[in-house]
């Protein structure tokens, strides 16, 4: 069974600095993986997703992502955060079979002045 | 292009009573997903309707239900309601059976409160 970590339930982050946002997976196959961002009072948004290719993949508002087949992982980054960024995040995997659509737990991000 | 929309946005029940929710997906889209969020557990997939048929189902009991039309539209139905199932219920639509592309585009959801 595929399953979702993120580590860090909160993480709180200055504006301007990095935000890394952590997200480990367990799949016997290889997997399709997402992140998306949920805003209050509002339904989930896909930041980006990687199906196959390029490991490193880009997403709206300047947050990025990296597939480590090697560390099961699939950490979320972005180099300078901004109030708005402030939301949840959640990470999520398929198998490559559309079977199982998996979510992790979410991590909310705060962005302190 | 209309988003996935949900009706509707908010709703209080009792103990005991029945609910329906309703989910129109993006045109197009014939796969809906229905998504169960608490904050104590998180996102809990609930079921899958592709072409009116149930592909997927969660570890819910009987009392969620679901059915999809033929115009891809979705109704969950929760009966005999309990305290616990007070949360926010989204639906996501995506083109095919999750298998494509594996995008899900998620409605506002329907935020149940149940006294």
């Amino acid at each position: 069974a595929q399953s979702v970590t993120q580590l860090g339930s909160h993480v709180s982050v200055s504006e301007g600095a990095l935000v890394l946002l952590r997200c480990n997976y367990s799949s016997s196959v290889p997997p399709y993986l997402f992140w998306y961002v949920q805003y209050p009072n509002q339904g989930l948004q896909l930041l980006l997703k990687y199906t196959t290719g390029a490991t490193l993949v880009k997403g709206i508002n300047g947050f990025e992502a990296e597939f480590k087949k090697s560390e099961t992982s699939f950490h979320l980054t972005k180099p300078s955060a901004h109030m708005s960024d402030a939301a949840e995040y959640f990470c999520a995997v398929m198998d490559n079979y559309g079977q199982n659509f998996v979510f992790g737990p979410g991590t909310r991000l705060s962005v302190l002045p | 292009k209309a988003g996935v929309t949900q009706t509707p946005r908010y709703l209080i029940k009792t103990r005991g009573q029945q609910v329906t929710l309703s989910c129109s997906p993006i045109s197009g889209h014939r796969s809906v997903s229905w998504y169960q969020q608490t904050p104590g557990q998180g996102l809990q997939f609930l079921f899958e309707y592709f072409s009116e048929t149930q592909r997927n189902k969660g570890n819910f009991p009987g009392r969620f239900s679901g059915r999809q039309f033929s115009n891809s539209r979705s109704e969950m139905n929760v009966s005999t309601l309990e305290l616990g199932d007070s949360a926010l219920y989204l639906c996501a639509s995506s083109l095919e059976v999750r298998g494509n592309t594996g995008e899900l585009f998620f409605g506002e959801g329907s935020r149940l409160t149940v006294l």
